[in-house]
């Protein structure tokens, strides 16, 4: 079956500019949970959504957001962009909350900021 | 608070041996430990899931070890190809959604495999 699918691969932006990353979970999944991963910093959590609800937030400043829709697909978005902003992100998805069995990443979007 | 700790960051292996890679962790009580593997610029893949019951998870040339008591876990790879060049990281699951609610993901250490 297809796994989690992420896009796009890759996205170069201009200081200032917003985003919009998409993730597709594994059919049947409704939580998806998203990441930043930075050098040095490992997976830094942004959020988890579930049934279209944000379960969980991380310490992310609010020009980070995000949204799931209806058929489990989420999307999140970053405004104003900084240089520090550039990172993999990662999401993950799973049938129930993020903390079960299940649990699987997308190849992630290279975010690089200019 | 809830802290993984991974050693070495990194490490570096002439290919066909072996190595130990080592997770300290406080995250108490906790329900799985989980190992990944992440290549460069992908996503994590899972390795092995242990239950805080759990000693021993074999997958292939991956064995992980857990002793709840220390609270240390161990990622040991046995005759490493080339192919193991990666990042390996380290995730416990707290048991209540109170520790946070969220996985606690080590930094991860950096295994490079020389020919």
């Amino acid at each position: 079956k297809a796994g989690v699918t992420q896009t796009p691969r890759y996205l170069i932006k201009t200081r200032g500019q917003q985003v919009t990353l998409s993730c597709s979970p594994i059919s049947g999944h409704r939580s998806v949970s998203w990441y930043q991963q930075t050098p040095g910093q490992g997976l830094q959590f942004l959020f988890e959504y579930f049934s279209e609800t944000q379960r969980n937030k991380g310490n992310f400043p609010g020009r980070f957001s995000g949204r799931q829709f209806s058929n489990s697909r989420s999307e999140m978005n970053v405004s104003t962009l900084e240089l520090g902003d550039s990172a993999l992100y990662l999401c993950a998805s799973s049938w129930g909350r993020q903390l079960d069995y299940g649990y699987t990443f997308g190849s992630g979007t290279r975010l690089t900021v200019v | 608070k809830n802290q993984v700790e991974q050693s070495p960051q990194s490490l570096i292996i002439l290919e066909g041996k072996n190595c130990t890679l080592q997770c300290n962790y406080t995250v108490s009580p906790f329900s799985n430990l989980r190992w990944y593997k992440q290549d460069t610029g992908r996503g994590p893949v899972s390795l092995t899931i242990m239950t805080f019951s759990e000693n021993t998870k074999s997958n292939g040339r991956y064995t992980a070890t857990l002793d709840a008591d220390t609270k240390q876990s161990s990622l040991h790879i046995t005759a490493s190809q080339l192919s193991d060049s990666a990042s390996y990281i380290c995730v416990v699951r707290p048991t209540f959604d109170n520790q946070g609610g969220k996985l606690i993901f080590g930094q991860g250490t950096e295994l490079s495999v020389k020919p």
